[in-house]
């Protein structure tokens, strides 16, 4: 198993400019989130998914967009990149039922 | 408001000797923490669990300690070895949905 993947490692953007990070988890889990790591923050949930077609917000959901259309993906869509969003991102699953969530290697993402 | 604080933004341990990494939370109707390790460029990966029905688990050198009574849980690890040296990160959830992460303690384990 893969585990959780993410692409790209790396990206950088202009103000303005939009983008899809992608996620993909190989182990069937039901449940996926979306982190932002920033210095001195911790990780911060931004939006999550119990399931194919079922999505909610997290704790700083603004400037985010997600959807859930198969139980193995859940790409995280910025519109209007802005400075603020500069992080790194950060992707995990886990299967229904228990706490330990698994991550992906995240995506470091600057806005210029 | 910070729900789940790590105070100490960083420890240095010798070698074989124990390391303790502190928590502590402000909402009570949380019932359940995780400890995850993080090393550089990596992401998080978890590292050991426990429910607040109880005060103390186990996983060979580490081991959580929860005083629901003072909000405060701690991660201890014995002996302490030069791979552990990392950033971890406790965590705490009120529901299996939304996991509240603290801003993490860096250890560094020196032989």
């Amino acid at each position: 198993n893969a585990g959780v993947t993410q692409t790209p490692k790396f990206q950088v953007l202009k103000t303005g400019q939009s983008m899809t990070l992608q996620c993909a988890q190989d182990m069937n889990h039901e449940y996926m989130s979306w982190y932002r790591q920033d210095p001195g923050m911790g990780l911060r949930l931004i939006h999550y998914s119990v399931g194919a077609g079922i999505t909610d917000q997290g704790e700083v959901p603004n400037g985010y967009n997600v959807s859930r259309s198969t139980t193995e993906d859940f790409p995280l869509r910025l519109l209007s990149a802005a400075p603020s969003q500069t992080s790194v991102y950060f992707c995990a699953s886990r299967e229904g039922g228990r706490n330990e969530q698994f991550f992906g290697p995240g995506t470091r993402l600057t806005v210029l | 408001d910070q729900q789940v604080k790590q105070n100490s933004p960083s420890l240095s341990v010798q070698e074989g000797r124990i390391s303790i990494l502190n928590c502590d939370y402000t909402n009570s109707m949380f019932d359940y923490f995780l400890w995850y390790k993080k090393y550089p460029a990596e992401g998080p990966t978890f590292l050991i669990s426990i429910s607040s029905i109880k005060d103390k688990n186990e996983d060979g050198r580490f081991t959580v300690f929860l005083n629901k009574s003072a909000k405060h849980l701690s991660l201890h690890i014995v002996p302490s070895q030069p791979g552990d040296s990392a950033v971890y990160f406790c965590a705490a959830s009120e529901t299996t949905d939304k996991l509240i992460f603290g801003t993490g303690t860096r250890l560094q384990v020196f032989p």
